[in-house]
């Protein structure tokens, strides 16, 4: 079946440090890749996606590649900021069935 | 605008009652889910139906009901609530096709007392 695995948090950070979430997926058929995030008391958001094998997406600052030869997509951002405290979900898709990650929480202390 | 919304956006109930959350969007996808979100932020989905049809329904109580009554709606209805039910409950859409984005509501927070 369809499954993502990301690391467990909770994550604490210090403002400007480097941050990587590992997330890695096992799928039946080829699937877009996908990293939501989701703020205190509201839905998720999208972050950034790949459809492809050894695609980079970007967004805010963070990015991801899309590693089909480790089932990988780790996300990862060079400076964290407070703002970035939020849970962060892996996602997979194939097939219009979406599958996520249990989350990730991030919290960057000034 | 809101692209996908949903209310009500809090609900505290009694065990043993019958509610509904409703879920609409203007997006012009073709494809609706559900999805619940533990205290843990587990995220699982429940329900996913495309241009009105049921297309995934995970291992979830008959107690959910979901109604398609068109492409822009998804309504969720629960009989006979329980704590566990006890959640909170993200509709989504997206337009069918793997790479394409699903996107969600703001969620809506169930409390069974």
């Amino acid at each position: 079946g369809n499954s993502v695995t990301q690391m467990e948090g909770p994550v604490t950070l210090s403002e400007e440090a480097f941050l990587t979430i590992n997330c890695t997926y096992t799928a039946t058929g080829y699937p877009s890749l996908f990293w939501y995030v989701q703020y205190p008391g509201e839905g998720l958001q999208l972050l950034l996606k790949a459809t492809k094998a050894d695609d980079k997406g970007s967004n805010k600052g963070f990015e991801a590649t899309y590693r089909k030869e480790t089932t990988s997509f780790h996300l990862e951002k060079g400076s964290v900021q407070v703002s970035d405290s939020a849970v962060y979900f892996c996602a997979l898709s194939v097939d219009n069935d979406m599958r996520f990650g249990a989350g990730t929480r991030l919290t960057v202390k000034p | 605008d809101t692209a996908v919304s949903q209310t009500p956006k809090y609900l505290v109930t009694q065990m043993g009652n019958d509610k509904s959350i409703k879920c609409e969007q203007n997006l012009g996808h073709d494809t609706m889910y559900w999805y619940k979100q533990d205290s843990k932020k587990f995220l699982k989905i429940m329900f996913s139906y495309n241009n009105k049809e049921l297309i995934i329904n995970e291992t979830v109580p008959n107690r959910f009901s979901p109604k398609s009554p068109d492409k822009a709606h998804l309504n969720l209805h629960i009989n006979s609530l329980e704590l566990g039910d006890s959640a909170v409950y993200f509709c989504a859409s997206s337009q069918q096709g793997s790479g394409n984005t699903i996107y969600f509501g703001e969620g809506s927070w169930l409390t069974v007392v």
